[in-house]
């Protein structure tokens, strides 16, 4: 069965600080790849998604993330986080033999000012 | 405006009875999924479906019913069978249904079940 899984359960940054959240997935085969979002109060969203050509794809908010095939690994990135930035976020595969997300445990970013 | 509405926000309920979640959606979507959210676990698939009168069951759906009578409405009842109910309970919706597809999200109903 696929499973994601997402190092950090917790992160704290300071304003200006440069993000990576860490996402690896177990299957093997061709998968589609999503960041998601969800702002305090607010509705789960799409950050950035990959499905395939260029690995490093650009997302909302100056977000991005890089696909490493061999690495099995969809890191999320941002050069410098703000304090709006505050947020749980989730990786999330779709195995294109599948239909189903599944998604990792999420990540809550708190970004202080 | 589109999107997908969850009723009621916030539910209680006393242990063992069955209780009625909905979820609508005017974004003429043909597939639906509903999600359990539980901290520190991530969303986990419950059912879903890709097209009226059909549904699948997700990672876990023991304990939990659905329906689909309607494009725009996908029902979950989270029964007295269900050990562990209190959690926040998300629907979302995908244009088809597939991996190729973003899923839009609802705001979620927490229910909390004594």
């Amino acid at each position: 069965a696929q499973s994601v899984s997402q190092h950090n359960h917790h992160v704290i940054l300071s304003e200006a600080a440069s993000l990576e959240l860490g996402c690896n997935y177990s299957y093997g085969g061709t998968v589609n790849l999503f960041w998601y979002v969800q702002y305090p109060g607010q509705h789960l969203q799409l950050l950035l998604k990959y499905f395939s050509g260029d690995p490093l794809v650009k997302g909302i908010k100056g977000f991005e993330a890089e696909f490493i095939k061999s690495k099995f690994s969809f890191n999320l990135r941002k050069p410098s986080v703000q304090w709006s930035d505050t947020a749980e976020y989730f990786c999330a595969v779709n195995a294109l033999n599948g239909n189903k997300l599944v998604f990792g445990a999420g990540t809550i970013l708190r970004v202080k000012s | 405006d589109g999107g997908i509405t969850q009723s009621p926000k916030y539910l209680f309920r006393k242990e063992g009875q069955n209780v009625t979640l909905s979820c609508e959606q005017n974004l003429n979507h043909d597939a639906m999924y509903w999600y359990r959210q539980d901290p520190g676990q991530g969303l986990r698939l419950i059912y879903y479906s890709q097209i009226v009168n059909d549904f699948q069951k997700g990672d876990i759906a023991e304990g939990y019913s659905v329906s689909r009578e309607k494009k725009e409405s996908f029902p979950l009842t989270v029964t007295s069978a269900q050990k562990n109910p209190t959690a926040f309970y998300l629907c979302a919706s995908s244009i088809y249904g597939g991996p190729s597809y973003e899923q839009y999200f609802g705001p979620g109903t927490r229910l909390t079940v004594t």
